[in-house]
């Protein structure tokens, strides 16, 4: 099955700092999204982004799926950014998504 | 449009008992899926269903383990005699078709004790 492997595991920052969050993926893939789980173990969707780049205010996403993997980018980090970042894919046999690891990050005031 | 409602938010059961999850998707969509995250892991899928169908039941243990969405009513992820180790987090997801956003519901936080 498709493999899903997120770099780093864990990110500290100061508030205010940008981060760049990264998702590869071993398969090609119809489906890719990326989700904020927060401190409270809500799943909040931020992208859904199989190809291309797109951008909702200080968070954008960019796909680059012939060559497999995808970057979220924060800029100008806030506290409330904190929680685990999860890519996910679907898989091309009907449509269940595969989670990676997850970044864990923290961003101190 | 209310989102995937998932309930309850906890559940706590001994060991040997059942325990029922319920999800209602979000209005129009009809594909559901069931992930589990345990402690300190991501998701892991379990089950994907339409409506009164098993699509893809991969994920789910062979026993113990069911799930249901009829044609009337919520999702249904059933666990007959709970363990210490199906303490969890059961997430519902839904989305409107295959490879289209899937949206979560808040999860089930179940505990055995």
């Amino acid at each position: 099955g498709i493999q899903v492997e997120q770099s780093p595991p864990d990110l500290i920052l100061q508030e205010g700092a940008n981060s760049t969050l990264r998702c590869n993926f071993s398969d090609s893939v119809n489906n890719l999204q990326w989700f904020h789980q927060n401190p409270w173990g809500q799943l909040i969707n931020l992208f859904y982004i199989p190809s291309g780049t797109k951008q909702n205010g200080r968070l954008s996403a960019t796909t680059v799926a012939t060559e497999r993997y995808s970057l979220l980018y924060i800029s100008s980090s806030q506290t409330t950014d904190s929680g685990v970042y999860f890519c996910a894919v679907g898989d091309n046999q009907g449509g269940k998504l595969i989670f990676g690891q997850g970044t864990e990050l923290s961003v101190k005031p | 449009n209310a989102g995937v409602m998932q309930n309850p938010r906890h559940l706590v059961r001994r060991r040997g008992q059942e325990a029922r999850l319920r999800c209602s998707p979000m209005k129009g969509h009809s594909h559901v899926y069931w992930y589990r995250q345990l402690p300190e892991e991501g998701l892991k899928f379990m089950v994907y269903l339409q409506k009164e169908n098993i699509i893809d039941e991969s994920g789910m243990p062979k026993e113990r383990f069911s799930a249901e969405f009829p044609k009337e009513g919520p999702s249904i992820l059933r666990i007959q005699q709970v363990v210490r180790g199906d303490s969890a987090a059961y997430f519902c997801a839904s989305s409107p078709g295959v490879n289209t956003e899937a949206f979560f519901g808040q999860g089930t936080r179940l505990t055995v004790v």
